[in-house]
């Protein structure tokens, strides 16, 4: 077991670009998450899957954000268009199917937008 | 709304214990949570408590939970160098959804 896998890393990119960051659960954890983190500030809950159904999204979840976990295994959250606020950690989670144990995070990918 | 209120900042020298405190905001939050989040990594679970109990203690860690005044508090003992993180606390609402409320996070340093 590796542990939740993020990638990649570190992105910058120009206002107005795309990007696509991917996550790797732990293949048993049937539930993933996606949170987002700006400086100075605690995690802020983004969206979340159980196997493959997308069952909530945040506010924050603009129509430029959006999220998929074909087949309940890896996961994608795409920015359309991205804005300077945009730049932030998006950090990727994933637990049991109670998920009162905790969560298991990635590394998180660090998104800069210039 | 929805705040979980942290301290910023905690200084404390090496072998001294360390106390964080986190207020939380849903009297009925069943789970609460600890976990510690290094330079650009992720964040490490810690330790949980359930609202049943009072205390937890996990090696050089305790957990207080006051529900009364919804407050939770991270003891460290015999505070390490290799402990310096930021910890944030977190809870789960009585949503039913497992999704957390974090709290802003708490800069402990740990000095030599």
């Amino acid at each position: 077991d590796t542990g939740v896998s993020q990638n990649p890393r570190h992105k910058i990119t120009k206002r107005g670009q795309n990007v696509t960051f991917r996550c790797d659960p732990i293949s048993e954890h049937n539930r993933l998450y996606w949170y987002r983190q700006t400086l100075g500030q605690g995690p802020e809950f983004l969206t979340y899957f159980q196997n493959e159904a997308q069952l909530e999204k945040s506010r924050l979840l603009s129509d430029r954000f959006s999220a998929e976990r074909p087949k309940g295994s890896f996961s994608t959250l795409e920015i359309q268009r991205t804005e300077q606020g945009d730049s932030a950690m998006y950090l990727c989670a994933s637990s049991s199917r109670t998920g009162k144990y905790g969560y298991t995070f990635g590394s998180g990918t660090r998104l800069t937008v210039v | 709304g929805e705040d979980v209120e942290q301290s910023l900042f905690l200084s404390v020298r090496e072998g001294d214990s360390s106390v964080i405190n986190c207020t939380y905001t849903d009297s009925s939050s069943t789970y609460l949570y600890w976990y510690k989040q290094e330079p650009g990594a992720g964040l490490q679970l810690l330790t949980y408590i359930f609202s049943n109990m009072d205390m937890k203690q996990d090696q050089r860690l305790t957990v207080l939970l006051n529900k009364k005044d919804k407050h939770l508090s991270l003891r460290i003992a015999d505070t390490q160098t290799g402990d310096s993180a930021i910890y944030f606390c977190a809870e789960i609402p009585t949503s039913g959804t497992y999704k957390y409320i974090f709290g802003t996070g708490t800069r402990l340093k740990v000095l030599a």
